[in-house]
């Protein structure tokens, strides 16, 4: 298994140009999570998605869209970027299975937004 | 909403010691998990250790242990034996549905 492999590693944008940064795992795992890393801050979730055909906001969603049409790809759209959005991106999996708990995590994006 | 503190932003301890790193979170549910994640400088997070709230026995993996109070709302981990690999940033995090981080504890070891 690949397990969480996110691409691309590191990109550049000018601000108000669009990308998707994409989101794959090969767990079949129902459970697909977003989130950024900025200095001096855990983790927060920007969005999430418990199945295909399912998602939700999680704590700051504003500027990233996200949909879920299969279990394996979860893709990040940013619509305009702003310098604001300059961060580390990290999307994780988990199973629905509570004996299963362990969420795993991607390589992470580095995002630099100019 | 939930929340998780970590109240130590910078820890050292000697190479070979035991340091223990503080957690707390807030929570009214009684049935959640908690977290340990290690981030390398690779920005790679890795599950160090868990605990199932419903369990009162503290989970232990090799070096690492918890102190799980769950009256207290407290969930902290120590790192015995500890070696230049365990140098790292470290991430408590709580989940009831969806996962919520602290800001994390960068710990040093000294050779």
């Amino acid at each position: 298994n690949a397990g969480v492999t996110q691409t691309p590693k590191f990109q550049v944008l000018k601000t108000g140009q669009s990308m998707t940064l994409q989101c794959a795992q090969d767990m079949n795992h129902e459970y697909m999570s977003w989130y950024r890393q900025d200095p001096g801050m855990g983790l927060r979730l920007i969005h999430y998605s418990v199945g295909a055909g399912i998602t939700d906001q999680g704590e700051v969603p504003n500027g990233y869209n996200v949909s879920r049409s299969t279990t394996e790809d979860f893709p990040l759209r940013l619509l305009s970027a702003a310098p604001s959005q300059t961060s580390v991106y990290f999307c994780a999996s988990r199973s629905r299975d509570r004996s299963q708990e362990t969420q795993y995590f991607g390589p992470g994006t580095r995002l630099l937004v100019l | 909403a939930q929340t998780v503190t970590q109240s130590q932003p910078e820890m050292s301890v000697q190479e070979a010691e035991t340091v223990t790193l503080s957690c707390t979170y807030d929570t009214s549910e009684s049935d959640y998990y908690l977290f340990w994640y290690k981030q390398p400088p690779s920005r790679q997070m890795i599950l160090v250790i868990r605990q199932e709230a419903y369990k009162q026995q503290n989970a232990t993996e090799n070096r690492f242990s918890v102190n799980f109070q769950k009256a207290a709302k407290s969930f902290s981990l120590k790192i015995s034996d500890s070696q230049l690999g365990d140098a790292a940033m470290y991430f408590c995090a709580y989940r009831r549905e969806k996962l919520t981080f602290g800001t994390g504890t960068r710990l040093t070891i000294i050779p």
